[in-house]
Formats: structure tokens, C-alpha cells, sequence
């Protein structure tokens, strides 16, 4: 069963600036088959990137997903108020599993 | 016009079983695939399992096999999750969503999530 780390736990950023997140797999894995998603408290989860790389419908261009083998990399440059939040990432599959999450903070 | 309901909060006593429902108000499910998830208080997103309608297919995780079940109706427009021998770690927020199915019936992947249902709080305690 493949396992997702993601780092750092908690990023502290001021708007304006760039955020990095990681996710990497406990193995190699279909580099098309990430996706990322943006969690606020008291709402629904949001998918920003599917496909490793590709945004959802309504996500900003500022939004980037990158990486293949066991290294993803999330990016969200300029960040916005509305972009603090927590990201989680995770692996299609049969039983997908979900990174434990990154938390983008002001 | 919220694309999936789920009922509401629940409170329920350690070993009983709880049944969350999830209406689509949009297209029914035939086209996708249905995934249940959690979120514990403090903790992150948790796959339990997901069904493939159209191809009549449930799959579950490994930790939940053999106290979760997930359906649809026959009109395909309203997923179940139940969750029998509930302990106090159930307690969590109770979502589902949708997301596209695989094109062929060996194929029992379940992709990214793009509609999500608001969540059911499940609180189990005695």
C-alpha cells in the first residue's frame, strides 16, 4: 500500500508570497494519477489539481502541480487571502490514500 | 443549487450503526464514481471506500472492511453509507463525492474528487 508524506506540516507565508508543498510516495507511482485539494474549516473539500498537473475548473493560474515518480510538488504563487487553507494530496487508486495535509497559514 | 445533500448530524452510542445519505440534485450517478471519506476531529482526509454504479462494484479500505457498506438506490440519484459497531474514534465529519469512473469494468480505480457533498457530523458517544 503506497503512503503519501507531505511536508512541511504548517507553512507560514504572508500574502503576495509563493508557497511550496510536497507530497512524496512511499513508492514510485503513475505520474498522472495526483491530485490536490484545498480544505477550509466548515467547508468541502475542493480539488485545485488532477492529473498531477492539470487545474480544475475555476482554479486560478496561479495554482501549479508538478512532479512524477515519488516527488509531487504543489505551488501557489501570489498568494491570495482566500488561499489559506489546508492542501491535502492524493493517489488514485483502488483504496486512494490521502497525504496527512499542509497547513497554509498567515 | 448544492450537486450532493447528505443528511444530517447524528448522534449515535458505541456498537450501534449509523447510515449517512447523499442525493445528487444533478445527473445521477451512472456516470461516476461515488466516494465516502472522513475527517476526524484534529486529523485528515480519510478514503473508506467508494462505489462504481454502473458497473455495480463497491471497493473498501482495508481498515473499514467488514463495518461499512456503500449503495445506491435503484434510481441511481442517492448513495448510502452505513457504518455498523460504531466507537467513539468514528466520531468525524462524514463526506461524500463524486468523481469521474473508469471507461472499462476491470478497471477499479477511483480518481480525484470534484464535487463534494458539505458533510454529516457523526458524534458516537455514550
Amino acid at each position: 500500500e503506497v503512503m503519501l508524506t507531505q511536508s512541511p506540516g504548517t507553512l507560514s507565508l504572508s500574502p503576495g508570497e509563493t508557497a511550496t508543498l510536497s507530497c512524496r510516495a512511499s513508492q514510485s507511482v503513475n505520474s498522472d494519477f495526483l491530485a490536490w485539494y484545498q480544505h477550509k474549516p466548515g467547508q468541502a473539500p475542493r480539488v485545485v489539481i488532477y492529473g498531477t498537473s492539470t487545474r480544475a475548473t475555476g482554479i486560478p493560474d496561479r495554482f501549479s502541480g508538478s512532479g512524477s515518480g515519488t516527488d509531487f510538488t504543489l505551488s501557489i504563487s501570489r498568494l491570495e487571502p482566500d488561499d489559506f487553507a489546508v492542501y491535502y494530496c492524493q493517489l488514485y487508486g483502488t483504496s486512494p490514500p490521502f497525504g496527512g495535509g499542509t497547513k497554509v497559514e498567515f | 443549487q448544492v450537486p450532493l445533500v447528505q443528511s444530517g448530524t447524528e448522534v449515535k452510542k458505541p456498537g450501534s450503526s449509523v447510515q449517512v445519505s447523499c442525493k445528487t440534485s444533478g445527473a445521477t450517478f451512472t456516470s461516476f464514481a461515488v466516494s465516502w471519506l472522513r475527517q476526524a476531529p484534529g486529523q485528515g482526509l480519510e478514503w473508506m471506500g467508494g462505489i462504481i454504479p454502473m458497473f455495480g462494484k463497491s471497493t473498501y479500505a482495508q481498515k473499514f472492511q467488514g463495518r461499512v457498506t456503500i449503495t445506491t438506490d435503484e434510481s441511481r440519484t442517492t448513495s448510502y453509507m452505513d457504518l455498523s459497531s460504531l466507537r467513539s474514534e468514528d466520531t468525524a465529519v462524514y463526506f461524500c463525492a463524486r468523481g469521474p469512473r473508469p471507461l472499462t469494468s476491470g478497471d477499479l480505480n477511483f480518481y480525484y474528487m470534484d464535487v463534494w457533498g458539505r458533510g454529516t457530523t457523526v458524534t458516537v458517544s455514550s
